[in-house]
């Protein structure tokens, strides 16, 4: 299995609203990651976590809130969003630097 | 963090072979060259890497110049489903610096039918 899953696919949520990415892999990556992209850009890093600790914050603003619960799962939980916030959220996970990292799909965020 | 640089776009005719450059002249002795793209609406996937010497797989060559300071990814016979945008990636060896996987801008490679 060498899949990274996000769910949802696609999320509204309003400015008010508190809601949650998720990601998933079964592929014994001990390093995930979650990047921002907006359209015709490239993927920006947001966090790092290498065997479940934050090791890497882009200074993110802190309505995007990280957590590893486990080495399979990563999620980013999202309060108080603002419009400019919409975006393809993207998951990652690698293993070691000399070896491939993968992508999910992405999740399309769109705040209203 | 060592920072790459890579045309903005590039052109190639079907079945024909594209060299996408790209220039890491700050790039220390023990990172990573890694090659990733993008597909439309699709997660960024997995292309090739090295570190010092040539490599070759199913996709595609990665051409490592001698002092390691500009990289050269190549595609055989280029089709239609090979139009992305093409990164070219510094991972570390050690430390925070070896699970960073930071994008650059990209090339973006159309190919002509």
């Amino acid at each position: 299995d060498t899949e990274v899953t996000q769910t949802p696919k696609h999320l509204v949520m309003g400015m008010t609203n508190k809601k949650s990415l998720k990601c998933e892999q079964h592929m014994g990556h001990r390093a995930m990651y979650w990047y921002k992209q907006k359209a015709k850009k490239p993927p920006e890093l947001m966090f790092v976590y290498s065997y479940e600790k934050l090791s890497i914050n882009e200074s993110v603003p802190s309505r995007f809130s990280p957590e590893c619960p486990n080495s399979s799962l990563l999620n980013l939980h999202l309060h108080a969003l603002q419009p400019e916030d919409s975006a393809l959220y993207l998951c990652a996970s690698s293993g070691r630097m000399n070896t491939e990292a993968f992508f999910g799909q992405g999740t399309r965020l769109t705040v209203v | 963090d060592a920072k790459t640089t890579q045309p903005n776009s590039m052109e190639s005719n079907e079945e024909e072979p594209v060299h996408l450059p790209c220039n890491h002249s700050t790039i220390s002795g023990t990172d990573y060259i890694h090659w990733y793209r993008q597909l439309p609406s699709q997660g960024p996937e997995y292309v090739i890497h090295g570190l010092t010497s040539n490599v070759n797989n199913r996709m595609a060559s990665l051409a490592i110049a001698e002092d390691r300071k500009s990289s050269t990814l190549i595609l055989h016979r280029a089709t239609l489903r090979d139009a992305a945008v093409y990164y070219c990636i510094l991972r570390g060896s050690s430390g925070a610096g070896s699970y960073q996987l930071t994008f650059g801008k990209g090339t973006k490679l159309s190919v002509i039918p």
